[in-house]
């Protein structure tokens, strides 16, 4: 079964940073885009970055400079490290895979539960 | 800026026909966006519906369509059930690895 688990999240103070998790089974990370969409409280979800199968990365203009994607091939895990965290980036982060291709569609086809994260002192 | 837009909310009847729309605020949206359609109801993660404007995903019932409208992509639920009321979101691949959701649209059955 095709499965995405996020950790990580939790109470930071702003400033302060912190790395999410999102395990996967059921199929190769490195075989699909891997992305972090976001979901603040009683708002919409915000698409937040993408890596690409062969390693390109690309952010949200919110996140880019604060925010790194990457993944352990090996642990077959994607990460979301978040530097300088603001009140405006608690959400929900979900992680959710994107449809393998080719031909590439462009959209997700998994998602994780999420994992919450809140920023305040 | 690109904004991506959706009506705010929704209503329908059981059994009704309802279409949302998902717009940009400059220019039109194409199959070139690869519009994507996601269902989420209050603590779940979304769920895919439909893809690249107008295939279903895995296991969605076919009373869900998509499709392009003029200069917006469409989603269109027909005989509309009780437990289709959700909030509803489209996404949009602007191409060079960006994506943007829609505002979402609250849809009421009753």
């Amino acid at each position: 079964e095709v499965q995405l688990v996020e950790s990580g999240g939790g109470l930071i103070q702003p400033g302060g940073s912190l790395r999410l998790s999102c395990a996967a089974s059921g199929f190769t990370i490195t075989s699909n885009y891997m992305t972090w969409v976001r979901q603040a409280p009683g708002k919409g979800p915000e698409w937040v970055s993408v890596i690409f199968t062969g390693g390109s990365t690309y952010y949200a203009d919110s996140v880019k400079g604060r925010f790194t994607i990457s993944r352990d091939n090996s642990k077959n895990t994607l990460y979301l490290q978040m530097n300088s965290l603001t009140a405006e980036d608690t959400a929900v982060y979900y992680c959710a895979r994107g449809a393998a291709g080719p031909p590439y569609y462009y959209y997700m086809d998994v998602w994780g539960i999420g994992t919450t994260v809140t920023v305040s002192s | 800026q690109t904004v991506v837009t959706q009506e705010p909310s929704f209503s329908v009847s059981p059994g009704g026909t309802v279409t949302l729309t998902c717009g940009l605020s400059s220019g039109s949206v194409s199959t070139n966006y690869y519009p994507s359609w996601y269902q989420q109801t209050p603590g779940q993660a979304p769920r895919t519906l439909i893809y690249s404007t107008n295939t279903r995903s895995s296991g969605v019932p076919d009373r869900f369509s998509g499709s392009i409208l003029g200069n917006k992509a469409a989603l269109t639920i027909t005989g509309a059930q009780a437990d289709d009321e959700s909030d509803y979101y489209c996404l949009l691949y602007m191409g060079n690895g960006i994506w943007v959701f829609g505002g979402g649209t609250e849809l009421t059955v009753l």
